[in-house]
């Protein structure tokens, strides 16, 4: 069965940077876009970006641009996000989720990142 | 880049029918597809509807969804609302990139 396994929740330092990552299973990793998307305590959903882990193309969301970097190591079907120059608006719950039939079908089951001194 | 709109909450009683809309600012709301996720407190959003219309395996009968070109929005429907639907309720579209509405809080 498909699985998105994400890393563990984060608390880190104003400035600094933080990689999470989304282990897949269950289906051919390097054939489905992965994408990655922001929830803000009791807001809505916002798209960051995708990549493609066949080819490592990847796609962003302009306003995250500088802000988070996305990569894909097929070697170990996994893709993470690198998100730079921490502030408390980038405290959050960040998913990753596999897009299939335009939709995303699967997601991971969030990690929380915590900016804070 | 068009925007999604969503009433921010929307109260129904147990047994009956609710509809959800999801309003398209600008260009043709049929012109791409729209998907609805359903977001229960601390959990990962889960598929109610794609493609428009398309129900996925194991989402009850008692969703459906819709477009009303005359409102240029789409529609999801719950019909005959149980307890546990009491979430919040995404939709999304996409155009240069992917757009979320910015979602409905149902309550029962």
């Amino acid at each position: 069965q498909v699985q998105l396994q994400q890393s563990g929740a984060e608390l880190v330092k104003p400035g600094s940077s933080v990689k999470i990552s989304c282990k897949a299973s269950g289906y051919t990793f390097t054939s489905y876009d992965m994408h990655w998307i922001k929830q803000q305590p009791g807001n809505g959903l916002e798209w960051i970006g995708w990549i493609y882990p066949g080819n490592g193309n990847t796609k962003y969301n302009q306003k995250f641009n500088g802000k988070a970097t996305l990569t894909a190591d097929k070697s170990s079907s996994t893709a993470y996000m690198q998100l730079s120059s921490l502030t408390s608006e980038d405290s959050a719950v960040y998913f990753c989720a596999r897009v299939r039939l335009g939709n995303f079908d699967y997601w991971g089951q969030g990690v929380m990142v915590t900016v804070s001194s | 880049q068009f925007v999604l709109t969503q009433p921010n909450s929307v109260s129904t009683n147990l047994g009956s029918t609710v509809k959800l809309s999801c309003k398209r600012s600008t260009g043709n709301i049929g012109s791409n597809y729209v998907n609805w996720y359903q977001q229960h407190e601390g959990r990962s959003p889960t598929t109610m509807i794609y493609r428009d219309d398309k129900r996925p395996d194991g989402v009850p009968d008692r969703f459906s969804g819709s477009i009303d070109r005359s409102s240029n929005s789409a529609l999801l429907t719950i019909n005959n609302v149980q307890t546990e639907d009491e979430a919040d309720y995404f939709c999304q579209s996409y155009s240069s990139g992917i757009i979320f509405g910015g979602g409905t809080k149902r309550t029962v």
